[in-house]
């Protein structure tokens, strides 16, 4: 069974760019949540997503933004680019009613 | 609100040293509890859990034990090898639906051969 997948791997913007990121997660999994990993802040959750649904959302300010298709593709979205975002973006899914997280290979963002 | 604490880093062990890396939790509820590992260049990957007090999680020679009592969840593994050098993060799963997961700020662990 593939894992979840990310795209971009790696992606270079400029500030006041916006961003789109997206993650396919493991086939029949429904749950996919976003986290943002730095190493001053080290890994911070932003948003958990179930059925197309926004489940649980971590302290980020709402340029930070995402979504769920009906096949539980995700994106996340950040607009304003801010140097302050740079950061590698975690995704993970897992089984509705699941107690495990498997996590993507995730997406280097750097901001310029 | 809930929170992760784990010992600082980098350790650094020789090949069959004996590792412990603490990390102790806060939580409402009863959080599951999950060890992670992030080798360079590479996501999270899944070492061990325990979904209740007093399960031991256990996986390739790593060990924890879900502690209430003192809201510890210690990783430990008898004999490194050079293999484990990674980074590894403690995290607790918010016991109020979803998959909200906090995480420790990661403990570095260098092996030497």
């Amino acid at each position: 069974k593939a894992g979840v997948t990310q795209t971009p791997r790696y992606l270079i913007k400029t500030r006041g760019q916006q961003v789109t990121l997206s993650c396919s997660p493991i086939s029949g999994h429904r749950s996919v949540s976003w986290y943002q990993q730095t190493p001053g802040q080290g890994l911070q959750f932003l948003f958990e997503y179930f059925s197309e649904t926004q489940r649980n959302k971590g302290n980020f300010p709402g340029r930070f933004s995402g979504r769920q298709f009906s096949n539980s593709r995700s994106e996340m979205n950040v607009s304003t680019l801010e140097l302050g975002d740079s950061a590698l973006y975690l995704c993970a899914s897992s089984l509705a009613g699941g107690d495990t997280q498997y996590f993507g290979p995730g997406t280097r963002l750097t901001v310029l | 609100g809930n929170s992760v604490t784990q010992m600082e880093g980098p350790v650094t062990l020789s090949e069959e040293a004996f590792l412990t890396i603490n990390c102790t939790y806060t939580a409402t509820g009863y959080p599951s509890l999950f060890w992670y590992v992030q080798y360079p260049g590479e996501g999270l990957q899944l070492l061990l859990k325990a979904t209740k007090a007093d399960d031991k999680g256990s996986n390739k020679g790593f060990e924890a034990t879900y502690r209430k009592e003192t809201t510890s969840f210690h990783l430990e593994k008898g004999s490194v090898q050079v293999s484990d050098s990674a980074v590894y993060f403690c995290a607790l799963r918010e016991p109020t639906g979803g998959f909200k997961t906090i995480f420790g700020a990661g403990t570095r662990l260098f092996v030497k051969a």
